[in-house]
Protein backbone atom coordinates (compact mmCIF):
# COMPACT_ATOMS: atom_id res chain seq x y z
CA UNK A 1 0.00 0.00 0.00
CA UNK A 2 1.26 3.41 -1.25
CA UNK A 3 1.87 5.66 2.04
CA UNK A 4 4.58 8.18 3.73
CA UNK A 5 6.67 6.89 6.23
CA UNK A 6 8.29 9.02 9.43
CA UNK A 7 10.59 7.74 12.13
CA UNK A 8 11.03 7.93 15.01
CA UNK A 9 7.47 8.75 16.23
CA UNK A 10 8.83 10.18 19.33
CA UNK A 11 12.30 11.33 20.18
CA UNK A 12 13.57 12.52 23.43
CA UNK A 13 17.26 14.38 23.12
CA UNK A 14 19.68 16.27 25.03
CA UNK A 15 20.72 19.88 23.93
CA UNK A 16 23.40 20.54 21.21
CA UNK A 17 22.74 16.41 19.89
CA UNK A 18 22.72 16.17 16.21
CA UNK A 19 19.42 14.45 15.32
CA UNK A 20 18.35 13.05 11.57
CA UNK A 21 13.92 12.77 11.48
CA UNK A 22 13.93 10.23 8.25
CA UNK A 23 10.72 10.49 5.39
CA UNK A 24 10.49 7.74 3.35
CA UNK A 25 7.13 7.56 0.46
CA UNK A 26 6.44 4.73 -1.80
CA UNK A 27 3.90 6.64 -3.39
CA UNK A 28 6.47 7.98 -6.33
CA UNK A 29 5.53 11.91 -5.37
CA UNK A 30 8.12 14.24 -6.72
CA UNK A 31 6.78 17.21 -4.26
CA UNK A 32 7.76 16.18 -0.47
CA UNK A 33 7.46 18.98 2.46
CA UNK A 34 8.17 19.69 6.15
CA UNK A 35 5.97 21.23 8.38
CA UNK A 36 6.11 22.20 12.03
CA UNK A 37 3.46 22.55 14.44
CA UNK A 38 2.86 23.10 17.94
CA UNK A 39 -0.60 21.62 20.11
CA UNK A 40 -3.30 24.64 18.87
CA UNK A 41 -1.09 26.59 16.18
CA UNK A 42 -0.97 25.88 12.66
CA UNK A 43 1.20 24.54 10.35
CA UNK A 44 4.19 26.64 9.19
CA UNK A 45 6.21 24.69 6.19
CA UNK A 46 10.22 24.83 7.12
CA UNK A 47 11.59 23.10 3.79
CA UNK A 48 10.31 21.47 0.33
CA UNK A 49 11.92 20.09 -2.17
CA UNK A 50 9.87 19.59 -6.07
CA UNK A 51 12.64 16.86 -7.14
CA UNK A 52 15.96 15.21 -6.74
CA UNK A 53 18.69 17.37 -6.01
CA UNK A 54 15.90 20.77 -5.01
CA UNK A 55 15.55 22.01 -1.81
CA UNK A 56 13.88 25.01 -0.68
CA UNK A 57 13.23 27.05 2.66
CA UNK A 58 10.00 27.66 3.62
CA UNK A 59 8.18 30.34 5.47
CA UNK A 60 9.29 29.52 8.95
CA UNK A 61 13.12 30.37 9.59
CA UNK A 62 14.22 26.87 10.57
CA UNK A 63 18.21 25.48 12.10
CA UNK A 64 17.35 22.52 10.22
CA UNK A 65 18.72 21.89 6.74
CA UNK A 66 17.15 18.88 4.26
CA UNK A 67 18.33 16.86 1.25
CA UNK A 68 16.35 15.27 -1.31
CA UNK A 69 19.04 12.24 -3.12
CA UNK A 70 16.51 9.97 -3.72
CA UNK A 71 12.82 10.52 -4.75
CA UNK A 72 11.06 8.73 -2.06
CA UNK A 73 13.34 10.13 1.10
CA UNK A 74 13.10 13.63 2.05
CA UNK A 75 15.00 13.39 5.98
CA UNK A 76 15.61 16.30 8.14
CA UNK A 77 18.79 17.31 10.06
CA UNK A 78 19.47 19.64 12.76
CA UNK A 79 22.93 19.78 13.31
CA UNK A 80 22.33 21.06 17.46
CA UNK A 81 19.35 20.53 18.92
CA UNK A 82 18.06 23.16 21.38
CA UNK A 83 15.14 23.25 23.31
CA UNK A 84 12.89 25.36 21.23
CA UNK A 85 13.13 23.06 18.62
CA UNK A 86 10.87 20.80 20.63
CA UNK A 87 7.89 20.51 18.44
CA UNK A 88 6.34 18.00 16.04
CA UNK A 89 7.42 17.61 12.64
CA UNK A 90 5.19 16.55 9.78
CA UNK A 91 6.69 15.44 6.22
CA UNK A 92 3.80 15.52 3.13
CA UNK A 93 4.09 14.71 -0.41
CA UNK A 94 2.16 15.40 -3.39
CA UNK A 95 2.15 14.50 -6.82
CA UNK A 96 3.07 16.93 -9.69
CA UNK A 97 -0.80 17.16 -10.54
CA UNK A 98 -2.05 20.43 -10.71
CA UNK A 99 -3.27 21.32 -6.64
CA UNK A 100 -2.74 17.60 -5.95
CA UNK A 101 -3.78 17.13 -2.13
CA UNK A 102 -1.13 16.61 0.05
CA UNK A 103 -0.50 13.44 1.95
CA UNK A 104 1.00 13.52 5.31
CA UNK A 105 3.01 11.50 7.52
CA UNK A 106 1.85 10.47 11.51
CA UNK A 107 4.79 12.78 12.27
CA UNK A 108 7.59 13.11 14.88
CA UNK A 109 7.22 14.87 18.10
CA UNK A 110 10.77 16.03 19.01
CA UNK A 111 11.28 17.05 22.84
CA UNK A 112 14.70 19.02 23.45
CA UNK A 113 15.69 18.90 27.07
CA UNK B 1 -0.18 38.53 10.70
CA UNK B 2 -2.32 35.24 10.30
CA UNK B 3 -4.03 34.93 6.85
CA UNK B 4 -6.03 32.47 7.61
CA UNK B 5 -8.09 32.13 10.71
CA UNK B 6 -10.32 29.66 12.95
CA UNK B 7 -11.78 31.89 15.34
CA UNK B 8 -13.48 28.31 17.05
CA UNK B 9 -10.58 26.70 19.35
CA UNK B 10 -13.48 23.89 19.98
CA UNK B 11 -16.80 22.88 19.21
CA UNK B 12 -18.91 20.44 20.38
CA UNK B 13 -21.78 18.78 18.65
CA UNK B 14 -24.60 16.07 19.54
CA UNK B 15 -24.10 13.18 17.41
CA UNK B 16 -26.99 13.41 14.26
CA UNK B 17 -26.67 17.24 14.06
CA UNK B 18 -25.42 18.98 11.62
CA UNK B 19 -21.34 20.36 12.60
CA UNK B 20 -20.27 23.60 11.04
CA UNK B 21 -16.49 24.53 11.08
CA UNK B 22 -15.78 28.12 10.49
CA UNK B 23 -12.73 29.84 8.33
CA UNK B 24 -11.79 33.22 7.72
CA UNK B 25 -9.16 34.55 5.68
CA UNK B 26 -7.74 37.95 4.71
CA UNK B 27 -5.57 37.60 1.31
CA UNK B 28 -7.81 38.43 -1.58
CA UNK B 29 -5.42 36.31 -3.77
CA UNK B 30 -6.35 33.20 -2.31
CA UNK B 31 -7.87 30.75 -5.05
CA UNK B 32 -8.44 27.51 -3.67
CA UNK B 33 -8.90 26.58 -0.06
CA UNK B 34 -8.55 22.96 1.64
CA UNK B 35 -9.96 21.18 4.89
CA UNK B 36 -7.88 18.64 6.75
CA UNK B 37 -8.95 16.41 9.48
CA UNK B 38 -6.58 14.92 11.95
CA UNK B 39 -6.46 12.59 14.80
CA UNK B 40 -4.39 12.67 17.97
CA UNK B 41 -1.08 11.56 17.29
CA UNK B 42 -1.66 10.96 13.26
CA UNK B 43 -1.19 13.17 10.16
CA UNK B 44 -3.72 15.52 8.92
CA UNK B 45 -5.94 13.69 5.93
CA UNK B 46 -7.38 15.84 3.55
CA UNK B 47 -11.11 16.12 3.45
CA UNK B 48 -12.47 17.89 0.51
CA UNK B 49 -11.00 21.43 -1.48
CA UNK B 50 -13.25 24.26 -3.10
CA UNK B 51 -11.91 26.33 -6.01
CA UNK B 52 -12.81 30.18 -5.88
CA UNK B 53 -14.93 29.71 -9.10
CA UNK B 54 -17.42 27.68 -6.94
CA UNK B 55 -19.74 28.62 -3.88
CA UNK B 56 -20.50 25.19 -3.05
CA UNK B 57 -18.71 21.38 -3.18
CA UNK B 58 -20.06 18.42 -1.97
CA UNK B 59 -18.58 14.96 -0.95
CA UNK B 60 -20.94 12.93 0.74
CA UNK B 61 -21.80 13.84 4.09
CA UNK B 62 -19.15 16.99 4.08
CA UNK B 63 -20.15 20.45 2.04
CA UNK B 64 -18.01 23.19 1.89
CA UNK B 65 -19.15 26.96 1.30
CA UNK B 66 -17.33 29.89 0.03
CA UNK B 67 -18.10 33.22 0.37
CA UNK B 68 -15.83 35.64 -1.64
CA UNK B 69 -17.17 38.88 -0.87
CA UNK B 70 -16.96 38.06 2.67
CA UNK B 71 -13.63 36.11 2.39
CA UNK B 72 -15.19 33.13 4.72
CA UNK B 73 -15.38 29.45 3.95
CA UNK B 74 -17.63 26.98 6.33
CA UNK B 75 -17.55 23.21 6.13
CA UNK B 76 -20.47 21.28 7.38
CA UNK B 77 -20.74 18.21 8.50
CA UNK B 78 -23.98 16.04 8.29
CA UNK B 79 -25.08 13.95 10.08
CA UNK B 80 -22.36 13.96 12.70
CA UNK B 81 -20.74 10.76 13.34
CA UNK B 82 -18.44 10.40 16.31
CA UNK B 83 -15.62 9.25 13.95
CA UNK B 84 -15.55 13.00 13.16
CA UNK B 85 -14.11 14.15 16.38
CA UNK B 86 -10.77 15.22 15.23
CA UNK B 87 -9.00 18.94 14.94
CA UNK B 88 -10.43 19.96 11.51
CA UNK B 89 -8.04 22.39 9.67
CA UNK B 90 -8.47 24.96 7.21
CA UNK B 91 -5.60 26.03 4.50
CA UNK B 92 -6.34 28.83 1.45
CA UNK B 93 -3.04 28.85 -1.14
CA UNK B 94 -2.69 31.41 -4.42
CA UNK B 95 0.30 29.46 -5.20
CA UNK B 96 0.61 27.94 -8.99
CA UNK B 97 3.98 26.20 -6.43
CA UNK B 98 1.16 25.36 -4.19
CA UNK B 99 2.16 26.86 -0.78
CA UNK B 100 -0.33 26.13 1.79
CA UNK B 101 -1.02 28.55 4.50
CA UNK B 102 -2.85 27.47 7.12
CA UNK B 103 -5.83 28.17 10.31
CA UNK B 104 -5.09 27.01 14.00
CA UNK B 105 -7.32 24.09 13.68
CA UNK B 106 -10.83 23.87 14.98
CA UNK B 107 -11.14 20.62 17.84
CA UNK B 108 -14.80 19.46 17.19
CA UNK B 109 -16.12 17.14 19.62
CA UNK B 110 -19.18 14.93 18.65
CA UNK B 111 -21.30 13.99 21.81
CA UNK B 112 -22.71 10.30 21.50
Amino acid sequence: EADIYQTPRYLVIGTGKKITLECSQTMGHDKMYWYQQDPGMELHLIHYSYGVNSTEKGDLSSESTVSRIRTEHFPLTLESARPSHTSQYLCASSSSSNRSPLHFGNGTRLTVT
Amino acid sequence: DQQVKQNSPSLSVQEGRISILNCDYTNSMFDYFLWYKKYPAEGPTFLISISSIKDKNEDGRFTVFLNKSAKHLSLHIVPSQPGDSAVYFCAATADSNYQLIWGAGTKLIIKP
